[in-house]
């Protein structure tokens, strides 16, 4: 069956450590995206891509990065830069042509 | 900028009745409008959405939403609501511009009380 898996469902971390997330899709999809999900905010965007060695910023990008070297794989890396780094991590993708995003499981990290 | 508002936080419905949840979004034209549902600790999934065209738009599990231009509002309804209906709610819009990159509400929770 396509659709995104993101790995690992729970990661814990110590303060100062980087850490890398994965989001893989087989849905043949253009664009993936990064999204922050935090108790009564709603989603907040980090970094989105729309093809393969291409990304932006999104609206809350300091002190993550990413990389998007192959068209089925979007990691993110949260950085000892990550002020508050403690949420709930949900990857996302779509076609470029205005359709509907279809999302990961998530990944809810912790930093103690 | 273009922002979206859904202004409940949380609502209490009892099992088998109706539903609706508000909202309303900022932007200049007419975007792309999508409700998703979320269960706790889970993905989002969408229940519908509407590009253009007739104004009720049918999703799964038996939700549907309304486009009014005028009230800039895509508010969600169920007829009668499963206690397995109980999750959150998210709204948000995309620009209409073949890019897709959506702007959510804060998201409503709801619960579906026996």
């Amino acid at each position: 069956d396509g659709g995104i898996t993101q790995s690992p469902k729970y990661l814990f971390r110590k303060e100062g450590q980087n850490v890398t997330l994965s989001c893989e899709q087989n849905l043949n999809h253009d664009a993936m995206y990064w999204y922050r999900q935090d108790p009564g905010q709603g989603l907040r965007l980090i970094y989105y891509s729309q093809i393969v060695n291409d990304f932006q910023k999104g609206d809350i990008a300091e002190g993550y990065s990413v990389s998007r070297e192959k068209k089925e794989s979007f990691p993110l890396t949260v950085t000892s830069a990550q002020k508050n780094p403690t949420a709930f991590y949900l990857c996302a993708s779509s076609t470029t042509g205005g359709a509907e995003a279809f999302f990961g499981q998530g990944t809810r990290l912790t930093v103690v | 900028a273009q922002s979206v508002t859904q202004p409940d936080i949380h609502i209490t419905v009892s099992e088998g009745a109706s539903l609706e949840l508000r909202c309303n979004y900022s932007y200049g034209a007419t975007p792309y409008l999508f409700w998703y549902v979320q269960s706790p600790g889970q993905g989002l999934q969408l229940l519908l959405k509407y590009f253009s065209g007739d104004t009720l738009v049918q999703g799964i599990k038996g939700f549907e939403a309304e486009f009014k231009r005028s009230q800039s509002s895509f508010n969600l309804r169920k007829p009668s609501v499963h206690w397995s209906d109980a999750a959150e709610y998210f709204c948000a819009v995309a620009l209409n511009t073949g890019f897709q990159k959506l702007v959510f509400g804060t998201g409503t929770r709801l619960l579906v009380s026996p």
